[in-house]
């Protein structure tokens, strides 16, 4: 089952604009990570932000966390042809299994 | 980090036979996580893998149809028994997560016909 969701569902922009996706998930979490996947192939770890953080940074990426909220969002600037990809959440909970489960996703397409 | 590797990469098979898909890691883990995206769907987790210890399966996925095994700490298959065509799917796994990022195969893309 998903943990959350998140929206858009995709995203079309032109390049050199900023992308923001939105993540909800339901139960309380241990930190949230972000994924790309590229044409359906294995992920690639973006950014992860603790339970106890609110904002991060890395590189073009800017990820906030909103627990009251139970959400989350990705920040990508000044976007890049080679950004076009799927983007997912994912939540590891706060239990001893460390299972990471994932939001529904977005797909970006950045238009050159 | 780790680095898995993870074949076959992409099979069609019959419906009815079963595929196996393997995972080796370059290093000692204590989960292995199989996971399921079926097409232009997200990640649903099948199933955690414990060295030694019988997997454990995720609501509305079972053994008969996803046994798993994991003999070491470097190794794990999944197998997808009796397919049939919904099985078409994107299966990977993954090591890792819990404080620091998780790690995934390049995935193994099962069509069923």
């Amino acid at each position: 089952s998903q943990q959350g969701e998140e929206d858009p569902q995709a995203l079309s922009i032109q390049e050199g604009e900023n992308a923001t996706m939105n993540c909800s998930y339901k139960t309380s979490i241990n930190n949230l990570q972000w994924y790309r996947q590229n044409s359906g192939r294995g992920l690639v770890h973006l950014i992860l932000i603790r339970s106890n953080e609110r904002e991060k940074h890395s590189g073009r990426l800017r990820v906030t966390l909103d627990t009251s909220k139970k959400s989350s969002s990705l920040l990508i600037t000044a976007s890049r042809a080679a950004d076009t990809a799927s983007y997912f959440c994912a939540t590891l909970l706060r239990d001893a299994t460390n299972k990471l489960i994932f939001g529904t996703g977005t797909l970006l397409a950045v238009q050159p | 980090s780790a680095v898995i590797s993870q074949k076959p990469s992409r099979d069609i098979c019959q419906r009815g036979t079963s595929l196996t898909i393997q995972c080796q890691v370059d290093s000692q883990v204590t989960m292995m996580f199989w996971y399921r995206q079926q097409p232009g769907q997200s990640l649903t987790l099948i199933a955690t893998a414990n060295q030694g210890s019988e997997a454990t399966y995720e609501s509305g996925f079972v053994i008969d149809k996803f046994p798993i095994s994991r003999p070491n700490l470097t190794f794990s298959t999944l197998t997808v028994s009796n397919m049939s065509p919904e099985d078409s799917s994107i299966y990977l796994c993954s090591v890792g997560a819990g404080k620091t990022e998780a790690f995934f195969g390049q995935g193994t893309r099962l069509t069923v016909v």
